[in-house]
């Protein structure tokens, strides 16, 4: 089993600071998604990334995933109160059209 | 266009009852997903249907729990009987191709049990 392991668990900042998640394993990937989960509703999908060592930015958020297709980040920069949510990394390989979920950065920005 | 659709969106069942959870997925996907999130154990993948074939049912914690695909449109999910550590959110999540291609995976807004 691919395990995932994101940490922080838990963020509170206030309106206009910056935050890194991250999203850890120790197999090999050969893609790697993120997902924001908002209270009463199911993941919706940021980003994709498949290359080993790739940046891809949606307006104030920029995704990396790792040279060895182990890890990734998520960089929030100014962050804002309407990106509180549930953030979640999900990884697929290449024996199936399964995706396995980390457990999730629980992220609260206070106005 | 109308996105994955779950049913029912909240349910409260004693323990031993039979629970049916359906899900409509986004016509033309060919892949359907079951998964469960709970605070404990996140996101789990149930079992995942591709052609309304079950392709890898792993994940599907007890013969308690069944799922089927009789066609493209229509997925079930059922526990029978149901136990209190089955409350959980169950989603619905269907996609076109494959996840390791990187295709998106569209989630149902999930369907809230409760065995008390």
């Amino acid at each position: 089993t691919q395990l995932l392991e994101q940490s922080p668990q838990f963020l509170s900042i206030q309106e206009g600071e910056n935050l890194t998640v991250y999203c850890n394993s120790s197999s090999v990937f050969s893609s790697l998604q993120w997902y924001r989960q908002e209270p009463g509703e199911g993941p919706v999908l940021l980003v994709t990334v498949v290359t080993g060592g790739e940046v891809k930015k949606l307006k104030r958020l920029t995704f990396q995933f790792g040279d060895a297709r182990k890890d990734s980040s998520l960089h929030i920069t100014a962050a804002q109160p309407g990106d509180t949510g549930l953030y979640l990394c999900a990884g697929s390989n290449n024996a199936g059209n399964m995706l396995t979920f980390g457990g999730g950065t629980r992220l609260m920005v206070k106005p | 266009d109308a996105g994955v659709i779950q049913s029912p969106r909240h349910e409260v069942t004693e323990m031993g009852q039979e629970v049916t959870l359906r899900c409509k997925p986004i016509s033309g996907h060919n892949s359907l997903f079951w998964y469960r999130q709970t605070m404990m154990r996140g996101l789990e993948l149930l079992i995942y249907f591709n052609n309304n074939v079950p392709i890898d049912d792993s994940g599907m914690p007890e013969d308690r729990f069944s799922a089927k695909m009789p066609n493209a449109s229509f997925s079930t999910l059922k526990i029978q009987p149901s136990e209190p550590r089955d409350s959980a959110v169950y989603f619905c999540a269907s996609s076109f191709g494959s996840a390791n291609s990187g295709n998106t995976i569209y989630f149902g807004e999930g369907s809230w049990l409760t065995v008390v």
